[in-house]
């Protein structure tokens, strides 16, 4: 079925690392990739998205990659900072856009 | 511009009794999705409404239920209240598919 799996769950990472969040999703159609960053007790929201006819896109310290061919995608942050620490969630549209199913999220920890 | 408003924003009820929840979405967004956020499970997809017409739906049983207005502020309501329902409810707007969502704060409702 339609399914989108995300690891790590849990990432802990030091500050001025590296984190990667890995992606992947079932259905093959899906064409747009968002990944949105929830804080303790607020909303989710975009940080950074990509469609299918893109490879990589980068926004300062964000970059995401996909792979349509292994229908995987990543997030990489690099230079962590303690503000980075949240849940994120990667997200796969399908059904023509009117379906976004999400990962289970990553809890990424950033030591300062 | 005001952001998706999610009204109540705390709710308790009893095993057995139904609730409705309301979502207005940003001034033009014609897409209202529902996400049911439990801790480890992530956001779980219910439905999708765009222009009045439901376009999808997630595996959520019958007793989960929604539709849109003409205004596009969307309702979403839950029959025979089980102590499983209990969640943080999202709803989501955006303007069409594949396009950024906003989330709303969330309705965090208690069956007991």
């Amino acid at each position: 079925g339609e399914n989108v799996e995300q690891h790590p769950s849990t990432l802990s990472v030091q500050e001025g690392d590296s984190a990667v969040i890995k992606c992947t999703y079932s259905d093959s159609a899906s064409n747009y990739f968002p990944w949105y960053k929830q804080e303790l007790g607020k909303r989710p929201q975009l940080i950074i998205d990509i469609r299918s006819n893109v490879g990589e896109k980068k926004d300062q310290r964000i970059a995401v990659t996909l792979n349509k061919t292994a229908k995987h995608f990543s997030l990489h942050i690099t230079e962590t900072q303690p503000e980075d620490s949240a849940v994120y969630f990667c997200a796969a549209s399908m059904a023509g856009g009117f379906k976004t199913i999400f990962g289970a999220g990553t809890r990424l920890f950033v030591k300062a | 511009k005001a952001g998706v408003t999610q009204t109540p924003r705390y709710l308790i009820k009893t095993r057995g009794q139904q609730v409705t929840l309301s979502c207005s979405p940003i001034s033009g967004h014609r897409s209202v999705s529902w996400y049911q956020q439990t801790p480890g499970q992530g956001l779980q997809f219910l439905f999708e409404y765009f222009s009045e017409t439901q376009r999808n739906k997630g595996n959520f049983p019958g007793r989960f239920s929604g539709r849109q207005f003409s205004n596009s502020r969307s309702e979403m309501n839950v029959s025979t209240l089980e102590l499983g329902d209990s969640a943080l409810y999202l709803c989501a707007s955006r303007t069409e598919g594949d396009t950024e969502a906003f989330f709303g704060q969330g309705t965090r409702l208690t069956v007991v």
